[in-house]
């Protein structure tokens, strides 16, 4: 069964201040990586799709990467708009699983 | 163009009561799930339709839920009996037939409370 793990829970942010969100995952044959944003009161809004080891996707202060076993949301220089829960998925052409999130907050 | 649409957005009921979801897909989108999100397990897949037709359910917690997709505008996500457990934000998304994409547009959600 694919899982998926999100760190950290939350996490709090000066605006400016670059960091990285944690996806891990479990799959018994990836067939893709996908990353959403999901805003309060709102649907999860897609991002990114990453299919290979080694693959990279931006776009604005959000980059994405893929190793074999996790992927990483850098974020670069946030603003205050970046603030939202970040959501990880895996999965193949019909279903996803997705991870439990994980809380940005950016201070002005 | 808009998205997905979804309705109710808001829903109070008391235990027993008998809920009705309902959602229309983006025009042209084949595929359409129902996923439900809570604190403690966070965005579950219910079930999800290709061409108006039923594939997976294995996610639809009991027998209590049911869904239907009769035409490519329209499906409703059945509750009967509600309980409190139920308590949840319930989403429908939709994605074309592509095969390559996990790229689901997402509707605004309908905040089911069951009391």
């Amino acid at each position: 069964e694919d899982q998926v793990t999100q760190s950290p829970e939350a996490l709090r942010l000066q605006e400016g201040e670059s960091s990285s969100l944690n996806c891990s995952y479990t799959v018994s044959g990836l067939r893709g990586l996908f990353w959403y944003r999901q805003d309060p009161g709102k649907g999860p809004e897609f991002l990114f799709t990453l299919y290979s080891a080694g693959e990279e996707k931006e776009k604005e202060r959000l980059k994405a990467t893929l190793t074999k076993k996790e992927s990483f949301l850098h974020i670069t220089a946030p603003k205050p708009e970046d603030s939202a829960t970040y959501l990880c998925a895996v999965g193949g052409a019909q279903k996803l699983v997705f991870g439990q999130g994980t809380r940005l907050t950016i201070n002005p | 163009d808009a998205g997905v649409i979804q309705s109710p957005r808001h829903e109070v009921t008391e235990m027993g009561q008998e809920v009705t979801l309902r959602c229309k897909p983006i025009s042209g989108h084949n595929s359409l799930f129902w996923y439900r999100q809570t604190m403690m397990r966070g965005l579950e897949l219910l079930i999800y339709f290709n061409n108006n037709v039923p594939i997976d359910d294995s996610g639809m917690p009991e027998d209590r839920f049911s869904a239907k997709m009769p035409n490519a505008s329209f499906s409703t996500l059945k509750i009967q009996p509600s309980e409190p457990r139920d308590s949840a934000v319930y989403f429908c998304a939709s994605r074309t037939g592509q095969l390559t994409t996990g790229e689901l547009f997402f509707g605004e959600g309908s905040r089911l409370t069951v009391l």
